[in-house]
């Protein structure tokens, strides 16, 4: 079973900060990564797919990057709104495993 | 754009059975597979299983089979999770989730608001 591990687990940042949070996959995965966001009390929602496609909808300051074992999420110019929890996650044969979660803070 | 609504919260006891819902709108239902997220209080996301409603296909994670039991009725559009016996360590939201496949990855594109099941003597 391919594990996925994320770092760090959680991070403080201003507005207009830009984070990165990292992604580590035990197997290559090729570009079979995706990224939610989930805001407390809210389902989760997708950000980024194919490690680096931009889901409809979703502000440009959204970025994904990766290939293989290792992958980034990059919010660039930090918004309050962007305060959430951050997932990664691998699909393979009919399961999904997701990553630990990044929890982002406003400083 | 498909919406999933679930049904509300529930209180139970240790050892009571439940079967919570997730309805579907849109006339594809039948098409995409309709899965199960648990998360518990202040933890991550877990996926337990999902089902196909067309033919009631299902998949289940290994740390889930045997724990729960997904059904389908199409006349509704609706999903469904089951217990027999439910446990404290049950308590969590449950999300109902639609998987999306590009050429070769899937991810959830749709989710149901969550349903809190609180397990409690």
């Amino acid at each position: 079973d391919i594990q996925m591990t994320q770092s760090p687990s959680s991070v403080s940042a201003s507005v207009g900060d830009s984070v990165t949070i990292t992604c580590q996959a035990s197997h290559d995965i090729t570009y079979h990564l995706n990224w939610y966001q989930q805001k407390p009390g809210k389902a989760p929602k997708v950000l980024i797919y194919d490690a680096s496609k931009l889901q409809l909808g979703v502000p440009s300051r959204f970025s994904g990057s990766g290939f293989g074992t290792d992958f980034a999420l990059t919010i660039s110019n930090l918004q309050p709104e962007d305060l959430a929890t951050y997932y990664c996650q691998h699909y393979d044969n009919l399961l999904f495993t997701f990553g630990p979660g990044t929890r982002v803070d406003l400083k | 754009e498909v919406q999933l609504v679930q049904s509300g919260v529930e209180v139970k006891k240790p050892g009571e059975s439940l079967k919570i819902s997730c309805q579907g709108s849109g006339n594809i239902f039948s098409s995409f597979w309709i899965g199960w997220v648990r998360q518990r209080p202040g933890e991550g996301l877990e996926w337990m299983a999902m089902i196909l409603p067309g033919d009631s296909s299902t998949k289940y994670s290994p740390s889930f089979e045997g724990q729960v039991t997904m059904s389908v009725d199409m006349s509704v559009r609706t999903a469904y999770l089951q217990w027999s016996s439910l446990r404290a360590s049950d308590t969590a939201i449950y999300f109902c989730a639609r998987r999306y496949c590009t050429s070769n990855n899937c991810y959830i594109d749709s989710w149901g608001q969550g349903t809190l099941v609180t397990v409690s003597s």
